[in-house]
């Protein structure tokens, strides 16, 4: 069954610091993924996407995310994070055939804190 | 931002009562999608919707129904609320099915008591 694993419920960086957050799938073809960040009492925003093609792709707000696909992972990387990064982040894999084509299916999200 | 909105953004019901959820959409795009969020759960899918009067179940559609009759119109409801159904309620749509690309609204909140 397809699935996505985001392995760290909550992570807590300085302000200034590199930010990777973790993202793997489970899919049986060719993933379309996505990143999305929710700030509190919001809904989704959608950081950056990966169908085909250069498998580091840039979103925006300075993020970006590297698709290995012999990790089957995703994972969303931002170089220096600032205090407005705090919020939760989820990871999505798009189903791109059989009779739930056009859905997503979401991991569990990590919340991200920054120390001042 | 995509021109979603969900109605109302706050509802506190009681256990047994019937309850619909709104979300209404200016993009014109054809699909539309019901997800519940909980803690610890991420977004699960309840019901989509790929076309006026076409909707299909999503993994946790138990509980919940919904109708499409205008493309901008999408609606949940839930016949008989339980304190299981409280959760954030999202709407979403997506205009390019094949790459699955979703614009979320805000969110309601449900508290079921």
């Amino acid at each position: 069954a397809q699935s996505v694993t985001q392995p760290d419920i909550h992570i807590t960086v300085s302000e200034g610091a590199s930010l990777e957050l973790r993202c793997n799938y489970s899919y049986g073809a060719t993933p379309y993924l996505f990143w999305y960040v929710q700030s509190p009492g919001q809904g989704l925003q959608l950081l950056l996407k990966y169908f085909s093609g250069d498998t580091l792709v840039q979103g925006i707000k300075g993020f970006e995310a590297e698709f290995k696909r012999s990790q089957s992972s995703f994972n969303l990387r931002k170089p220096s994070v600032h205090w407005s990064d705090a919020a939760e982040y989820f990871c999505a894999v798009g189903l791109n055939y059989g009779g739930s084509q056009g859905n997503l299916i979401f991991g569990k999200g990590t919340k991200l804190s920054v120390k001042p | 931002d995509a021109g979603i909105t969900q109605s109302p953004r706050h509802k506190v019901t009681e256990t047994g009562t019937p309850v619909t959820l709104r979300c209404h959409q200016t993009e014109n795009h054809r699909y539309m999608y019901w997800y519940r969020q909980d803690p610890g759960h991420g977004l699960r899918l309840i019901h989509y919707s790929y076309g006026v009067k076409d909707t299909d179940k999503g993994e946790v559609s138990d509980g919940y129904s919904v109708s499409r009759s205008k493309t901008e119109d999408f609606l949940l409801t839930l016949e008989s609320a339980t304190s299981s159904q409280t959760s954030v309620y999202f709407c979403a749509i997506s205009e390019l099915f094949d790459y699955n690309e979703q614009f979320f609204g805000p969110g309601t909140r449900l508290t079921v008591l």
